[in-house]
């Protein structure tokens, strides 16, 4: 059974980068898709973004000009970096995985619970 | 991006009742459509994938449904483990995009 953990600090400054860790136990990286997903205080679920483990990545408009996602194999590892935070970005943020023939059939079968991270200064 | 509407979003229930939810979504996504289940504290938890399999090891009192651009996720008979809030979300184009959340909470 896969276990998705992710860590990173609590709280970020406003204008700095945001980064977290999810740590894969359990299972390989090779042949799923991994996304970040994000759900803010009181709000829905938003994607962020995933990255396919030949290193293709797809992520969404509304952040695309401030995200990376990237893989490390050797630490089985899936990374996400946010630039310039501000309070909008405050929010718990899921490390999931994705698995699928293809992105489009694509569904979330694993999760890690979560990591809360606070923009504040 | 797709809009996800979900409705209700919330209700309350009785265990041994039949809860319905519905999702609807702006535009066609042929049945690319999953639905998951989030404990707060928890890893959410995916119930439903294809808009109607179930998830390997997800009770059969879960069941999903299409018809044209309306889903609906079914749970029959709720048990006390069911009392949860639950998502559905696109994978037909990206983004991929979650409805707002159904809250299912004792009455």
């Amino acid at each position: 059974q896969v276990q998705l953990q992710e860590s990173g600090p609590g709280m970020v400054k406003p204008s700095e980068t945001l980064s977290l860790t999810c740590t894969i136990s359990g299972g390989s990286i090779n042949g799923y898709y991994w996304s970040w997903i994000r759900q803010p205080p009181g709000k829905g679920l938003e994607w962020i973004g995933y990255i396919y483990y030949s290193g293709t990545t797809n992520y969404n408009p509304s952040l695309e000009s401030r995200v990376t996602i990237s893989l490390d194999t050797s630490q089985n590892q899936v990374s996400l970096t946010l630039d310039s935070v501000t309070a909008a970005d405050s929010a718990l943020y899921f490390c999931t995985r994705g698995v699928g023939h293809a992105w489009f059939e694509s569904r979330l079968d694993s999760w890690g619970q979560g990591t809360l991270v606070t923009v504040s200064s | 991006d797709i809009q996800m509407t979900q409705s209700p979003s919330s209700l309350s229930a009785s265990i041994g009742d039949r809860v319905t939810i519905t999702c609807r979504a702006s535009q066609n996504i042929n049945t690319y459509l999953n639905w998951y289940q989030h404990k707060r504290g928890k890893a959410p938890k995916l119930l439903i994938f294809s808009a109607s399999t179930l998830q390997d090891g997800v009770p059969s009192r879960f069941s999903g449904s299409a018809s044209g651009t309306v889903f609906t996720l079914t749970i029959n008979s709720l048990q006390p483990d069911d009392f949860a809030t639950y998502y559905c979300q696109q994978s037909y184009d990206r983004p991929w995009t979650f409805g707002q959340g159904t809250n299912v909470d004792i009455k």
